[in-house]
C-alpha cells in the first residue's frame, strides 16, 4: 500500500511565524504535490515537484515555498504565515508514468493561524 | 482552463435508497475524470477514473460513475445508500494537473 504521511495532523501558529509542513511517501514517485482545501472551494494546488529540486507553481503560490531535496520528502513553507493561510494542507505523490493517473494523498494537516 | 463544477454543496438520502452526485466538466481534449472521497479527519480516497472505454465505470465501495461526453459531466452513482457513504466528495479533471470541483457533501440518514 501507498503511504503518504504528513508530520502533524493539526498545528496553531501565530501571524509572521515561519511555518514548515513536511510530507514523505514511502513509493518512490517522482510527483508529489501540495494542495490547500477550503469549504466551497474544494482544494487548490499550491506547488508541485517533478523530481528532487525541481519545483513549479500551482494555482496559488503567494505566501508559500516549497523544497524537495529528497525524492521522499516534500517540504511546504509559510516564510511569514497570516492568518488567510488558515486551512487544511493536503499533500499528494503520484507515480511519474504518463499512464499514471491516481494520486494518493496524505491524512491532511489543519493549520489555525492566529 | 479545464474546470470542474459540482452544483450541489449538499446531497441528502435516506438509506437503501440510490444516490447521484453530480459534476460537470470543462476541458480541451480528451477528458480523463475522477472521483475521489473523504471522510471526516483523513485525506481523500480515490473511488474510480474514466480514461478511455465503456461510458459507466465502476469503482470502490460500490460505486460507479457514468461518462457523458455531450452533455460534459460525469455523476456519482450507487444503487443502494449505506450511513457509511456519509462523507465529501469531489469530482476532479485531468489534462496535465487535476482540477478538483468545489466538493459535494453527501449525508445518508438511517
Amino acid at each position: 500500500d501507498v503511504k503518504v504521511t504528513q508530520s502533524s495532523r493539526y498545528l496553531v501558529k501565530r501571524t509572521g511565524e515561519k511555518v514548515f509542513l513536511e510530507c514523505v511517501q514511502d513509493m518512490d514517485h517522482e510527483n508529489m504535490f501540495w494542495y490547500r482545501q477550503d469549504p466551497g472551494l474544494g482544494l487548490r494546488l499550491i506547488y508541485f515537484s517533478y523530481d528532487v529540486k525541481m519545483k513549479e507553481k500551482g494555482d496559488i503560490p503567494e505566501g508559500y515555498s516549497v523544497s524537495r531535496e529528497k525524492k521522499e520528502r516534500f517540504s511546504l513553507i509559510l516564510e511569514s504565515a497570516s492568518t488567510n493561510q488558515t486551512s487544511m494542507y493536503l499533500c499528494a505523490s503520484r507515480n511519474g508514468l504518463e499512464s499514471s493517473y491516481e494520486q494518493y494523498f496524505g491524512p491532511g494537516t489543519r493549520l489555525t493561524v492566529t | 482552463a479545464q474546470s470542474v463544477a459540482q452544483p450541489e454543496d449538499q446531497v441528502n438520502v435516506a438509506e437503501g435508497n440510490p444516490l447521484t452526485v453530480k459534476c460537470t466538466y470543462s476541458v480541451s481534449g480528451n477528458p480523463y475524470l475522477f472521483w475521489y472521497v473523504q471522510y471526516p479527519n483523513r485525506g481523500l480516497q480515490f473511488l474510480l477514473k474514466y480514461i478511455t472505454g465503456d461510458n459507466l465505470v465502476k469503482g470502490s465501495y460500490g460505486f460507479e460513475a457514468e461518462f457523458n461526453k455531450s452533455q460534459t459531466s460525469f455523476h456519482l452513482k450507487k444503487p443502494s445508500a449505506l450511513v457509511s457513504d456519509s462523507a465529501l466528495y469531489f469530482c476532479a479533471v485531468r489534462n496535465n494537473m487535476l482540477t478538483f470541483g468545489g466538493g459535494t457533501r453527501l449525508m445518508v440518514k438511517p
